[in-house]
């Protein structure tokens, strides 16, 4: 156990559908990243909170959108699901927002039908 | 935009054969991270490193930052099946927070 908590861990869902994944980050943590991770695409940076602040942002769609609440956990949102949208999400806190290491979750596998 | 390159893409190799994974750049890194990510898990830091120069061995695996911080190698001695699994080169830039990652090298170590 990494200590960062995703759930679900598979969700399956039809095109045109929004989800909301989510993230608790190692106790101590105050970044939270969020990466997505397709076969031919890679690890992809979307974005990174800090202590409940945007602080990064990648190549994060239109339609996905993330927040970091108060406890610090935080949630993916992503809305008009289309079928290239199948791939993991992967959530990984660090303590500060300057990184030498992060810790990931296990995933979330996304599957869009 | 950065970007990370690795290579081999795959590689296959007899138990207690050394082998080694590249990890190249046109673009500097504040520091320099590998991870290990096995089947159905998210990737597991195995080393940072920040220092141009800088060797770092953790047990078999010797991990190295080249001298201008643009590429890095990681170097396994006498592999085991255990060593099995997806390594992950990742740069982290100026500001040091969001990570650039390598596309991976699969590595199959077989008894």
């Amino acid at each position: 156990d990494s200590g960062v908590t995703q759930t679900p861990k598979h969700l399956i869902t039809a095109t045109g559908q929004r989800v909301t994944l989510r993230c608790s980050p190692r106790s101590g943590d105050l970044s939270v990243y969020w990466y997505q991770q397709s076969l031919d695409q890679g690890l992809q940076f979307l974005i990174q909170y800090y202590n409940g602040e945007e602080r990064a942002k990648g190549n994060i769609l239109e339609r996905f959108s993330a927040q970091q609440f108060p406890d610090l956990h935080s949630e993916l949102n992503l809305s008009s699901l289309e079928l290239g949208d199948s791939a993991l999400y992967f959530c990984a806190s660090s303590v500060s927002g300057r990184t030498y290491g992060y810790t990931f979750g296990s995933g979330t596998r996304l599957t869009v039908v | 935009t950065q970007l990370l390159e690795q290579s081999p893409q795959f590689l296959s190799i007899q138990e207690g054969e050394n082998l080694t994974v590249y990890c190249n750049s046109s673009s500097v890194f504040s520091s320099l991270q590998w991870y290990r990510q096995e089947p159905g898990e998210g990737p597991v830091l195995l080393v940072t490193v920040v220092t141009g120069g800088e060797v770092k061995k953790l047990k078999r695996l010797t991990f190295q930052f080249g001298d201008a911080r643009k590429d890095s190698s990681l170097h396994i001695t006498a592999a085991q099946p255990g060593d099995t699994g997806l390594y992950l080169c990742a740069g982290a830039g100026a500001a040091g927070n969001k990570l650039t990652f390598g596309g991976g090298t699969r590595v199959l170590v077989k008894p």
